[in-house]
């Protein structure tokens, strides 16, 4: 069962062009929203988080739109840049029980062209 | 520098044999966590650790062994490695729900 459905599989942006990535989870016990930025041959690295609390929240060029009533959350990237490619995952995580697993969507290939 | 330590980074070994893949962290955490990634499936949990000396199942727990006997180290051990275990495998650790997690730089694992 994929808690967290993640898509597109993969997407290529002009440079300066916005990259939008989305999100949907089905357990309502979610209440953590993160996202990770992978470059090859690394560890996932957190990139920006969210929790319902918010719609919305902002870090330079990177957005996370969020939407408690549909149960999805996206990921925008505005003035994309050629160093922006990498894989991107969305994650959730839950309030219930000690375990702080993270379920994370199955990544989207970004890839900015020069 | 604040940082998750996976030892090896490469390896390749036969059906059976046992194997270690190491983890260690700087930053005190409590909470650590091994994860597998497959193309196409993302990031899945192994195991996870709360504190020494307690450890429990993620979603994918099957062929895996864990122990937590230092606060900074939480080792992933294969019993009896097997192909469908060859994956790239990452440790993760971090202080308290809702803040980052922080992932070592991977470990791929082949089983032939």
């Amino acid at each position: 069962q994929q808690q967290v459905k993640q898509s597109p599989q993969s997407l290529i942006v002009q440079k300066g062009g916005i990259s939008i990535i989305n999100c949907a989870y089905e357990n309502t016990a979610f209440d953590y929203f993160p996202w990770y930025q992978q470059f090859p041959g690394k560890g996932p690295a957190l990139l920006i988080a969210i929790r319902p609390d918010v719609s919305e929240k902002k870090e330079g060029r990177f957005t996370i739109s969020f939407n408690k009533s549909a149960k999805q959350f996206s990921l925008h990237i505005m003035d994309s840049q050629p160093g922006d490619s990498a894989t991107y995952f969305c994650a959730a995580s839950g309030s219930g029980g000690s375990n702080y697993k993270l379920t994370f969507g199955k990544g989207t290939l970004l890839t900015v062209n020069p | 520098e604040a940082q998750v330590t996976q030892n090896p980074r490469y390896l390749i070994t036969v059906t059976g044999k046992k194997l270690t893949v190491t983890c260690s962290q700087n930053m005190n955490h409590e909470y650590m966590s091994w994860y597998r990634q497959d193309p196409g499936l993302g990031l899945r949990q192994i195991y996870y650790s709360m504190n020494v000396e307690v450890t429990d199942k993620g979603d994918v727990p099957e062929g895996y062994k864990v122990s937590r006997k230092e606060k900074r180290n939480f080792p992933l051990i294969l019993e009896s490695p097997s192909p469908n275990q060859t994956s790239l495998y990452f440790c993760a650790s971090s202080f308290l729900r809702y803040t980052e997690a922080f992932f070592g730089q991977g470990t791929r694992l082949t089983v032939v």
